[in-house]
């Protein structure tokens, strides 16, 4: 079953502004994953935040974990049109295999 | 070729067909996966193989068979296809289990 959550399902939002999505999910991780997915193509990594990590950032992203409420948030900042794409989160447990979410869908307006 | 690559693109199948759907990955990366994605349900785990030799059922197994003889290719194998298969495949690479994932490009599956 699938162990994240992603939310919102959909966001759209004017070129230049920034873009939350928050990812929840139900048992205990030893890493939170972010991927992206442009319309008719595979998954890209974007970025990786181990259990004992709190915060990290990559270029225009920044994504956060709190373990305690089982939480992470990615935060796309100054978006651009190129941004616009499919966000999924992914969970990896104890049996290191990735449990992906539904995935939330961005789309940045000129 | 640089990355994972998968074949073919696309395929409209019969039902009771048998379909291998190929995946070649260059990394030299230990495990691999596949995954079905149908929409509103994100990504399942078909079957995976943490090392070449083995493999391992994901969460939704039923009616696909894998084999990982060397480590490069990891080929998905419908041997009697049933419209509900009908789905977006993708293959996966990652160094080590549970790390980052590298993905091909997709197969896309209509079973009728």
């Amino acid at each position: 079953s699938q162990q994240g959550e992603e939310d919102p399902q959909a966001l759209s939002i004017q070129e230049g502004e920034n873009a939350t999505m928050n990812c929840s999910y139900k048992t205990s991780i030893n890493n939170l994953q972010w991927y992206r997915q442009n319309s008719g193509r595979g998954l890209v990594h974007l970025i990786l935040i181990r259990s004992n990590e709190r915060e990290k950032h990559s270029g225009r992203l920044r994504v956060t974990l709190d373990t305690s409420k089982k939480s992470s948030s990615l935060l796309i900042t100054a978006s651009r049109a190129a941004d616009t794409a499919s966000y999924f989160c992914a969970t990896s447990s104890n049996d290191y295999k990735l449990s992906f979410g539904a995935g939330t869908t961005v789309t940045v307006r000129a | 070729i640089a990355g994972i690559t998968q074949a073919p693109t696309s395929q409209i199948l019969a039902a009771g067909r048998r379909m291998t759907l190929r995946c070649t990955q260059d990394m030299r990366h230990n495990a691999m996966y596949w995954y079905r994605q149908d929409l509103g349900l994100g990504l399942r785990l078909i079957h995976y193989s943490n090392t070449a030799g083995t493999t391992g059922k994901g969460e939704v197994p039923d009616g696909y068979s894998v084999s990982r003889a060397n480590t490069d290719d990891f080929p998905l194998t419908l041997a009697s296809a049933v419209p509900s298969q009908t789905s977006v495949y993708f293959c996966a690479s990652s160094d080590s289990g549970g790390e980052t994932q590298y993905f091909g490009p997709g197969t896309r599956l209509l079973v009728l």
